[in-house]
């Protein structure tokens, strides 16, 4: 099961809106709304931000919300703060038998 | 207040074996799945496998079966990762997760551990 595929790198100024995609095919992320997004900050464990495409888990900013368009899911980050600076990773649900896998990774800067 | 606490960091050689582990507290252990997720040095995460304590339901992902065993001790809580014969490519940190519900579908954990540090080298 190869990896979704995530831009390594995104910027944005504090303030502005950003958007990280991730693409994956019509056997992931375009067959199920089971997408996951992950905040992951240096030596830090991952931190859930999004799960099943679009819904936040309490306690997770309303700055953040996640959609899906075929077989591309986005992550969206508005308002962005020092605080958003971080690695980004998505994730999704792959059938029964292979159950899923995780995006390459997103960079975000906030410059 | 859900915790997984895992066991600290371990230096081995290889070939030799290691079994990691990964304690949950503050919720019912044996009613949410339990995800293994390996991140190389300066790399991305990838899912290993994961168990429903329950009933010891186990999935693995293709690219780790037959490389590490899961499993569970629910009279403890405990979830675990044991590899037979370490190899320099197995060098990570290891991280556990509980899954946001029962539910088999999705990789949404929503609880970690703070992840246990794996070296091999001779």
């Amino acid at each position: 099961q190869s990896a979704l595929t995530q831009p390594a790198s995104v910027s944005g100024s504090p303030g502005q809106s950003i958007t990280i995609s991730c693409t994956g095919t019509s056997r992931d992320v375009g067959a199920y709304n089971y997408v996951s997004w992950y905040q992951q900050y240096p030596g830090k464990a991952p931190k859930l931000m999004i799960y099943d495409v679009s819904n936040r888990p309490s306690g997770v900013s309303n700055r953040f919300s996640g959609s899906k368009s075929d077989n591309t899911a986005s992550l969206t980050i508005s308002g962005l703060q020092a605080e958003d600076e971080a690695d980004y990773y998505c994730s999704s649900y792959t059938g029964s038998s292979t159950l899923g896998v995780f995006g390459t990774g997103t960079k975000v800067t906030v410059l | 207040e859900v915790q997984l606490v895992q066991s600290g960091a371990e230096v081995k050689k290889p070939e030799e074996s290691l079994k990691i582990s990964c304690k949950g507290s503050g919720y019912s252990f044996t009613n949410y799945w339990i995800g293994w997720v390996r991140q190389m040095p300066g790399k991305g995460l990838e899912w290993m496998g994961m168990i429903y304590p329950g009933d010891s339901d186990i999935r693995y992902s293709l690219s780790f079966q037959g490389q590490v065993t899961i499993s569970a001790d629910k009279s403890i809580s405990t979830a675990y990762l044991q590899w037979s014969s370490l190899k320099a490519s197995d060098t990570a940190m290891y991280y556990c997760a509980r899954k946001i519900n029962a539910q088999l579908a999705g990789l949404n954990f929503d609880y970690w551990g703070q992840g246990t540090l794996v070296t091999v080298s001779s």
